[in-house]
């Protein structure tokens, strides 16, 4: 089993459509979750972190289950630049042994 | 804030030649920074983890010989290509995190993609 998994689509919505992203993990003693979008050929950019607890930015929000071992990404109202690919991201290890490890990626295309 | 450049942004070179790779913070200074190569459509395999000061911690399956990692300050880091192959062409992203933040907020550089011939 992977370490990150992630579906890696695409995902073709129409403008304006609520689209979700899962993306799953096998080591339970992770401790730090992100979600970053890759743009074609750029470097990826920090989307937001995920708490437990949820959160929420704009039109994007963020779930994590712990006990089931995964994250959510929720598109609200997708917009055309919307359209990238979504990194899902996981963290554990301590000091100098402190590792993130990268998803796939899960490919969303917007179209109007 | 928390701008990281890489130089150059793209290169090409022919097979048997080396290449090197900056990577700067430019606002911010950097204890750790991370050397990632990406290949078309996969995703990121981090390749080495550089410590200021300190020699590079390589992830399994890299070659330190062949991608030499050079730490030498705060805000720069280089990889050097060693006798590059077409093999070796990829998109190779450089990433910092801030020696005052201690959670995983890493930030990326721009890439360089590199294309041997």
């Amino acid at each position: 089993r992977k370490e990150v998994e992630q579906d890696p689509g695409p995902f073709n919505v129409p403008e304006g459509a609520t689209v979700a992203f899962n993306c799953t993990y096998s080591n339970s003693a992770s401790q730090s979750f992100f979600w970053y979008r890759q743009d074609c050929r750029k470097e990826p950019k920090l989307l937001m972190s995920v708490y437990s607890s949820g959160n929420e930015d704009g039109r994007f929000t963020a779930q994590l289950n712990r006990a089931s071992q995964y994250i959510s990404l929720l598109i609200r109202d997708s917009k055309l630049s919307d359209s990238a690919t979504y990194l899902c991201v996981v963290a554990w290890g301590a000091g100098n042994n402190r590792k993130l490890i990268w998803g796939l990626g899960t490919s969303l295309a917007v179209n109007p | 804030g928390a701008v990281v450049s890489q130089h150059p942004s793209w290169v090409i070179c022919k097979s048997g030649t080396s290449v090197k790779i900056e990577c700067r913070s430019l606002d911010f200074q950097a204890t750790t920074m991370f050397w990632y190569r990406q290949f078309p459509k996969q995703s990121l395999m981090l390749m080495a983890t550089s410590n200021e000061g300190s020699k590079a911690t390589y992830e399994q399956g890299v070659e330190k010989d062949k991608f030499l990692i050079n730490h030498a300050s705060l805000t720069l880091s280089t990889l050097t290509v060693t006798s590059a192959h077409p093999e070796d062409s990829s998109f190779y992203i450089c990433s910092a995190r801030d020696y005052r933040n201690l959670a995983d907020t890493q930030y990326f550089g721009p890439g360089t993609r590199l294309t041997v011939l």
